[in-house]
């Protein structure tokens, strides 16, 4: 069974960092892209940005470009989502996808984990 | 970036009404469209990808249609347990963008 679970999500300050983690299960990491979507409460889907496979170049959203950076440690089953320099518009439910690069959909989602940025 | 412009926002149809939802992509996007389900409380349910094949699992009164410019997501028959907000993604050109979402209710 396929499975993802977000974590690292929390209270964080204007202008500080935050990791998120993906941790995967139940497929073989490597030969899948991996995406991140974010949901700022009560509005729709934005896409994030997505890590591709073998040799995991990265794509990202403008408004995250040079603040957030994707990588990936198949080895782990794991895909990070590194924030920096974090806004209040960054306040959302964080999603992990398998999928979602140029040739797969988002297939299977986490559940999410929740980043508020606040001082 | 593509635009995508969903309608209608929201509606609000009858158990066994069929039901349309519209997405219209700025610029000719093929036939790159995923419809995306979203109950309330929930992570995105993929149905539909590249814009008429339906996911494995997802009941057959779910269907997609359309190329370059104008797609449509139908259920021809609602059921409760489709109450939900629906999204269109297009993933054509970076940023990948979403459409506004259609909420979804049923009288």
């Amino acid at each position: 069974e396929v499975r993802l679970v977000e974590s690292g999500g929390g209270l964080v300050k204007p202008g500080r960092s935050q990791r998120l983690s993906c941790t995967t299960s139940g497929f073989s990491l490597g030969a899948y892209s991996m995406s991140w979507f974010r949901q700022a409460p009560g509005r729709g889907l934005e896409w994030v940005g997505f890590i591709r496979s073998n040799g995991g170049t990265a794509e990202y959203a403008a408004s995250v470009r040079g603040r957030f950076t994707i990588s990936r440690l198949d080895s782990s089953n794991v895909v990070h989502l590194q924030m920096n320099g974090l806004r209040t518009e960054d306040t959302a439910l964080y999603y992990c996808a398998r999928g979602g690069g140029e040739h797969l959909p988002a297939q299977y989602w986490g559940q999410g984990t929740l980043v508020t940025v606040s001082s | 970036d593509v635009q995508m412009t969903q309608f209608p926002s929201s509606l609000s149809r009858s158990a066994g009404d069929r039901v349309t939802i519209e997405c219209q992509a700025s610029q000719d996007i093929k036939k790159k469209v995923n419809w995306f389900q979203q109950k309330f409380g929930e992570a995105p349910k993929l149905l539909i990808y590249d814009s008429s094949n339906l996911e494995p699992g997802v009941p057959s009164r779910f269907s997609g249609f359309g190329s370059g410019t104008f797609f449509l997501l139908t259920i021809a028959s609602l059921q409760p347990e489709d109450i939900a907000t629906y999204y269109c993604q297009q993933y054509h050109s970076l940023p990948y963008t979403f459409g506004q979402g259609t909420k979804l209710e049923i009288k």
